[in-house]
């Protein structure tokens, strides 16, 4: 089980924006900083967003992202049938030496 | 710009051994932090492993802790991950990649392409 939790799916039409959400819910592992990441099958995962807000140069303006409190969402407005992927939230923490953990991943269908 | 390759992925018999290999080219390994992260079929990414660019802080999910090491080469600008005691549960895709501080944390900004473990009898 993920210590952050992203919902397994999410769907959207061509042009729409759509959210997905990642929640470090009640946490014990300090303030989380949040990236974001998208993969596509068979392929490595590639960084869209970190600092829980900036893009990477390259990172279409169209990919965004936000935190609150031990959440984060990331927000794709415009949504293209290239953006159909996997997407998962990861946070570093500090606590013994530190480490990641991940959400569980969103996949993403553009209808 | 830095690449990662990793390699040694193969099949293994449960409670075997085998060691991943992760080199870096287009920059100095030894400038950097660096972590493994692996990917069950069809399942999500698993951090298993970081080691700090000075090389004296090395920490393991729980789920590899004393039977997982990593290690480097810096004349080959090499990472390694040296695996024992073997379990089907570590058939995963393994993911060598580079990590970077900006602002108020880190990200992961490069990663290879990743190099396959089978372990099944």
């Amino acid at each position: 089980q993920s210590v952050l939790t992203q919902p397994p799916s999410a769907s959207g039409t061509p042009g729409q924006r759509i959210t997905i959400s990642c929640s470090g819910g009640t946490s014990n592992i300090g303030s989380l900083t949040f990236s974001w990441y998208q993969q596509f099958p068979g392929t490595a995962p590639k960084v869209l967003i970190y600092s829980n807000s900036q893009r990477p140069s390259g990172v279409p303006d169209r990919f965004s992202g936000a935190k609150s409190g031990t959440s984060a969402s990331l927000a794709i407005s415009g949504l293209q049938s290239e953006d159909e992927a996997q997407y998962f939230c990861a946070a570093w923490h500090d606590s013994l030496n530190g480490g990641w953990v991940f959400g569980g991943g969103t996949k993403l269908t553009v209808l | 710009e830095v690449q990662l390759v990793e390699s040694g992925g193969t099949l293994v018999q449960p409670g075997g051994s085998l060691r991943l290999s992760c080199v870096m080219s287009g920059g100095t390994l030894s400038s950097h932090e660096m972590n493994w992260v692996r990917q069950a079929p069809g399942k999500g990414l698993e951090w298993i492993s970081f080691i700090r660019r000075s090389g004296n802080t090395i920490n393991y999910a729980d789920s590899v802790r004393d039977r997982f090491a990593v290690s480097r080469d810096l004349a080959q600008n090499s990472l390694f991950l040296q695996m024992s005691s073997l379990r089907a549960e570590d058939t995963a895709v393994y993911y060598c990649v580079r990590q970077l501080w900006s602002g108020p944390g880190p990200y992961m900004d490069v990663w290879g392409k990743g190099t396959t473990v089978i372990v099944s009898s």
